[in-house]
């Protein structure tokens, strides 16, 4: 069974339309780690943000916030008015608290298009 | 360096063939990864290192692929006897000391196509 899940295979948006990027998560620790991702054209990966289990606040970071529910297993990822700039593929991660190092469960991604 | 860098960006090779890719993680991280990205597949962890050690090579697809690293820094990746399946883009990342909390940071990837 995926530990991560990200229903959304492709997205498009035209640009400044709201977009809502999904991520259900699955483990029995009760220490994790949450994190996204993005991975635009050029391919290197660029951390947007982490999250701990036990921080269940929203956090918002510009065009972006994001919402941790515990209680459903989600950590979904909002883009309010997307850009053009925002097209990549996002993934979503996670760290389980009981392993001895730090290797990520990702999601299979989800590409957003967004078009001008 | 700055960031990780990773060598060489793209690699085309003949099935049957061997080949080396190259990680070179930011300066004084201790831990690093190579993860395989295929079409559809997301991420799929390969191994890890701390310092010069592989504590877990669980991710390793089959005995022709290896890892090693020198010197607390470079790492290569040698597939052995390439099969079109190995076509993938291997991306390494590296992080402080290994950390379960801690963010990794991403080379742009190798490029791999088995022809």
């Amino acid at each position: 069974a995926q530990k991560v899940t990200q229903a959304q295979t492709e997205i498009s948006v035209v640009e400044k339309e709201d977009v809502t990027l999904d991520c259900v998560y699955e483990t029995r620790d009760t220490t994790y780690y949450l994190f996204w991702y993005k991975q635009p054209p050029s391919g290197e990966l660029v951390f947007l943000i982490r999250r701990n289990s036990f921080d269940e606040q929203n956090e918002i970071s510009g065009r972006y916030s994001w919402n941790f529910q515990k209680s459903t297993s989600s950590f979904n990822f909002t883009i309010t008015a997307s850009q053009v700039v925002d097209s990549a593929v996002y993934f979503c991660a996670l760290s389980e608290g009981r392993r001895s190092q730090g290797n990520l469960i990702f999601g299979k991604g989800t590409k957003l298009s967004v078009k001008p | 360096g700055a960031g990780v860098s990773q060598s060489p960006s793209n690699k085309v090779t003949e099935k049957g063939k061997d080949v080396e890719l190259r990680c070179d993680p930011i300066s004084g991280h201790t831990a690093l990864y190579w993860y395989r990205q295929s079409l559809g597949q997301g991420l799929e962890f390969l191994i890890y290192f701390q310092g010069n050690s592989a504590p877990d090579k669980s991710g390793l697809p089959s005995d022709r692929f290896s890892a090693e690293r020198t010197g607390g820094s470079v790492s290569t990746l040698t597939i052995q006897r390439t099969q079109q399946e190995d076509s993938a883009v291997y991306l390494c990342a590296s992080s402080l000391v290994g950390q379960v909390f801690e963010k990794l940071f991403f080379g742009s990837g190798t490029q791999l196509s088995v022809l």
